[in-house]
């Protein structure tokens, strides 16, 4: 059974660029939650979707979005990009809302923004 | 909002050592998870703790849920050297979504 796909795995842009990152969740996997790691904020919770709406969302501002389409694949986009948007961006999905403590990680996308 | 304390950041072991690392929040939760994250891969789930009191292990690992509610504690023994990488808790109270420790970096040292 393949894993959760992330991509690109890396990806460079620079200040006031846009980017949209591209997750599939495990086959039979409907919710799709997105995480931003930094070395100094650590794993931080982006939002999360389940069945094409969004379920919950953390404490970002609206330059950060996402979406998912009716297979499950779910994308975020960060608009109008800045120098502290450089992170590690993970992906997790789990089977449903009920096994949501159990979810499988991507291997996440790298983007540096120069 | 929630937040978790993890400790220590870093620890450095020689082989066969057993390591401890702790998880203290400063509200109830009702999940723990422990999750184990290597160089160029995300984190991968370790244990899971569902009840206060709960002790649970994974082969090498055992893990354990506060009674407080307010801490969880991952015990590793006999360490070896694939047991490198960092080390997070991450936990639940009332809304749905996961707090994630900093966590903690493992080095041993064959």
């Amino acid at each position: 059974k393949a894993g959760v796909t992330q991509t690109p795995r890396y990806l460079i842009k620079t200040r006031g660029q846009q980017v949209t990152l591209s997750c599939s969740p495990i086959s039979g996997h409907r919710s799709v939650s997105w995480y931003q790691q930094t070395p100094g904020q650590g794993l931080q919770f982006l939002f999360e979707y389940f069945s094409e709406t969004q379920r919950n969302k953390g404490n970002f501002p609206g330059r950060f979005s996402g979406r998912q389409f009716s297979n499950s694949r779910s994308e975020m986009n960060v608009s109008t990009l800045e120098l502290g948007d450089s992170a590690l961006y993970l992906c997790a999905s789990s089977r449903d809302i009920t096994t949501y403590n159990e979810q499988f990680f991507g291997p996440g996308t790298r983007l540096t923004v120069l | 909002g929630q937040q978790l304390n993890q400790s220590p950041q870093s620890m450095f072991i020689q082989e066969g050592e057993d390591v401890s690392m702790n998880c203290t929040s400063s509200s109830i939760f009702n999940t723990w998870l422990w999750y184990k994250q290597e160089p160029g891969e995300g984190p991968v789930l370790l244990i899971a703790l569902y009840k206060a009191g709960e002790l649970t292990s994974n082969g090498r690992l055992t893990a354990q849920f506060g009674i407080t509610r307010k801490d969880s504690f991952l015990n590793i023994s006999a360490s070896i050297p694939s047991d490198v990488g960092i080390y997070f808790c991450a936990g639940r109270g009332g809304s749905e979504k996961l707090v994630f420790g900093k966590g903690t970096k493992l080095t041993v040292n064959p």
